[in-house]
């Protein structure tokens, strides 16, 4: 089954401190996929994306299909990164149309 | 207003109360989507719209009626709640392609007494 698994509910660092989201995935194909964040009392919103290859926020994000797994990483985490953290690929629904299949999510604590 | 808008933000309903949720998108796409986001599960999809038509019900209990009346607006009809439907309820819209990012309404915090 296609399944996208974020091992942490919860993780806490320091300010400073290197930061590292898992997520891997079940698929068969080559999947796009994206980090969605929703900081508090802010709606969730895109991150990024494997496609785009691109730095957010200084986050980055790279798909290793060995590992089948695209963790979200940051060198230096600040106290505005503190949020909940998805990760999700696309799944082709019955017309063609597609939806995303959802982590559970990692809640990003940064402590001072 | 741009993007995507929800309304009410906030509804506090009893068991045998019918209430609506309402949904807006102002970004020309032609999917929409309702999630369910509660505190101790994961981010759940309820129902998938594109181009007005249903095209995902992920086994929702029958309390839940979605309606799409056009591309732009998207309903929850709400009828005969139990206490564990409380939580916030998330609207979305994209383009619905691979690629496509999906934008969100701010949600509609759902406590049913």
């Amino acid at each position: 089954a296609q399944r996208v698994t974020q091992p942490e509910k919860l993780l806490s660092v320091f300010k400073g401190a290197p930061v590292e989201l898992k997520c891997n995935y079940s698929y068969s194909g080559s999947p796009e996929l994206f980090w969605y964040v929703q900081y508090s009392r802010q709606r969730l919103q895109l991150l990024l994306r494997h496609i785009s290859r691109e730095s957010i926020k200084g986050f980055t994000a790279d798909l290793n299909k060995g590992e089948t797994s695209f963790h979200l990483k940051k060198p230096f985490a600040q106290e505005e990164d503190s949020a909940m953290y998805y990760c999700a690929f696309p799944k082709r629904g019955l017309d063609s149309n597609y939806q995303l299949i959802w982590g559970a999510g990692t809640k990003l604590i940064i402590k001072p | 207003e741009t993007g995507v808008t929800q309304t009410p933000r906030h509804l506090v309903m009893g068991m045998t109360n019918k209430k609506s949720l309402k949904c807006e998108q102002h970004l020309g796409h032609n999917a929409m989507y309702w999630y369910k986001q509660s505190a101790k599960k994961p981010l759940e999809l309820m129902f998938v719209y594109n181009f007005k038509e249903q095209t995902e019900n992920n086994s929702v209990p029958s309390r839940f009626s979605p309606e799409c009346p056009n591309s732009s607006h998207l309903f929850l009809h709400l009828h005969t709640l139990q206490p564990e439907d409380s939580a916030l309820y998330l609207c979305a819209s994209s383009q619905g392609g691979e690629y496509e990012t999906q934008y969100f309404g701010p949600g509609t915090r759902l406590l049913v007494l």
